[in-house]
């Protein structure tokens, strides 16, 4: 069963604009990853945040994770073409390894 | 390091045949996951495995699949015999000890096709 869900399913854009997509997921967290696939690929790990904390940076990325409405979102800033791909929120459960994908989000990034 | 390894990248075969897809972790990782991703169901769990020994196979869908990690080095992921349900994208992904969390690293995947 999916522990996350992403919204919106699919977001497109123009080259140099902000991305947003949401994550909600269900159960207490240690903390939660996001990671992109590209066509036809496996899945490649972005960031993480941990269950304490609010908000993390790296690079164009900004995820924020609020625990109390059990949700998280991820922002690309300035956008470029190459960031086309799908993004996918994963969770593990407090007492366990097992990390639970999301649903996704497919963004597309027009030039 | 290569990354996680995985082979085929690609089979085609007949319902009722046994199908098995190879996964090579990278070396150090003390997890291994098998994931199974479709349209319809999104990236499912399937099973994973901590140094070798399988730990939740509760996601297995059912007596058909079987998964075994007989070394740190290379795990096996079989069906038989297959469905055309069974067609998807098997994906391993070992996970990064040095990390300190639970990030892991994907091979490009098995694209399975059951005719």
């Amino acid at each position: 069963s999916q522990q996350g869900e992403e919204d919106p399913q699919a977001l497109s854009i123009q080259e140099g604009e902000n991305a947003t997509m949401n994550c909600s997921y269900k159960t207490s967290i240690n903390n939660l990853q996001w990671y992109r696939q590209n066509s036809g690929r496996g899945l490649v790990h972005l960031i993480l945040i941990r269950s304490n904390e609010r908000e993390k940076h790296s690079g164009r990325l900004r995820v924020t994770l609020d625990t109390s409405k059990k949700s998280s979102s991820l922002l690309i800033t300035a956008s470029r073409a190459a960031d086309t791909a799908s993004y996918f929120c994963a969770t593990d459960e407090a007492s366990s390894y097992k990390l639970i994908f999301g649903s996704g989000t497919r963004l597309l990034v027009r030039p | 390091d290569a990354g996680v390894i995985q082979s085929p990248r690609h089979e085609v075969t007949e319902m009722g045949q046994e199908v098995t897809l190879r996964c090579k972790p990278i070396s150090g990782h003390d997890y291994l996951f098998w994931y199974r991703q479709t349209m319809m169901r999104g990236l499912e769990l399937l099973i994973y495995f901590n140094n070798n020994v399988p730990i939740d196979d509760s996601g297995m869908p059912e007596d058909r699949f079987s998964a075994k990690m007989p070394n740190a080095s290379f795990s096996t992921l079989k069906i038989q015999p297959s469905e055309p349900r069974d067609s998807a994208v098997y994906f391993c992904a070992s996970r990064d000890r040095g990390s300190g969390a639970n990030v892991l690293t994907f091979g490009a995947g098995s694209r399975l096709t059951v005719l």
